[in-house]
C-alpha cells in the first residue's frame, strides 16, 4: 500500500515564525498534494506538485510556499505564520486517479 | 461559481439501517467520482470511485450512485455499524494535471453518527 508520511502530527508555533511541513510518499507518485482542512470548508488545496522543482498554485495559495527537491518529498513552508493558518494540514498523493492521504499535522499558531 | 457540495453537514442512523449521503456537484465535464472516509484523526481514506459513464457501482456494503442528468452522487451504506462513523467526502476530478493524473476538488463533508 501506498504510505505518505507527514513528520509531525501535531506543532505549535508563534506568529512570524517559518514553518516547515514535511511529507513523504513511498510509491513513486508524480503528483502531490497539499491541502488544509477548516471545519464547514472541506478540503481546500494549497499548493500541488506533479515532478521534481514543479509546483503550481492551488485555490488558496497565500501564505504558504513548497518545495519538491525529490519526487517522494514535498514540504509546505509558512513564511511568516500567522493565527489564521491554524489548520489541520494534509498531504496526498496520486499517480493517475486515487489519492492516497497522510495522517495530517494540526497546526497551532499562537 | 462550480462546487462540489453536500446536503446535509450532520446524519445520525441507528445502528443496523442504511445510510445515505448525498453530493450534488456542478462540472459537467467531470467524469471521474470518489468517496472518501475521514475518521477522527486520520487522513481521507478511499471508499468507492465511479467514472461517468457508470450509474452504478457497488463495494463491500458501499454503493455509489450517479445521476448525471441532475448531477447527483450517493453514497449507500448499508447496515450501518459504529465503525461507520466519520466524515463522508465526495470529490470530482475538475482539472487534469500538466503530468497526467487529475486535480480532485471535495466537498465540504458529512457527519455520520451512528447510535447505538
Amino acid at each position: 500500500d501506498v504510505k505518505v508520511t507527514q513528520s509531525s502530527r501535531y506543532l505549535v508555533k508563534r506568529t512570524g515564525e517559518k514553518v516547515f511541513l514535511e511529507c513523504v510518499q513511498d510509491m513513486d507518485h508524480e503528483n502531490m498534494f497539499w491541502y488544509r482542512q477548516d471545519p464547514g470548508l472541506g478540503l481546500r488545496l494549497i499548493y500541488f506538485s506533479y515532478d521534481v522543482k514543479m509546483k503550481e498554485k492551488g485555490d488558496i495559495p497565500e501564505g504558504y510556499s513548497v518545495s519538491r527537491e525529490k519526487k517522494e518529498r514535498f514540504s509546505l513552508i509558512l513564511e511568516s505564520a500567522s493565527t489564521n493558518q491554524t489548520s489541520m494540514y494534509l498531504c496526498a498523493s496520486n499517480d493517475y486517479y486515487g489519492y492516497t492521504f497522510g495522517s495530517g499535522t494540526r497546526l497551532t499558531v499562537v | 461559481g462550480e462546487s462540489v457540495g453536500l446536503h446535509l453537514p450532520t446524519l445520525s442512523v441507528q445502528e443496523g439501517d442504511n445510510s445515505i449521503i448525498n453530493c450534488a456537484y456542478s462540472n459537467s465535464a467531470s467524469d471521474y467520482f470518489i468517496w472518501y472516509k475521514q475518521e477522527s484523526g486520520k487522513g481521507p481514506q478511499f471508499i468507492i470511485d465511479i467514472r461517468s459513464n457508470m450509474d452504478k457501482r457497488q463495494g463491500q456494503r458501499v454503493t455509489v450512485l450517479l445521476n448525471k442528468t441532475v448531477k447527483h452522487l450517493s453514497l449507500q451504506i448499508a447496515a450501518t455499524q459504529p465503525g461507520d462513523s466519520a466524515v463522508y467526502f465526495c470529490a470530482e476530478n475538475r482539472d487534469r494535471l500538466t503530468g497526467g493524473g487529475n486535480k480532485l476538488t471535495f466537498g465540504t463533508g458529512t457527519q455520520l453518527k451512528v447510535e447505538l
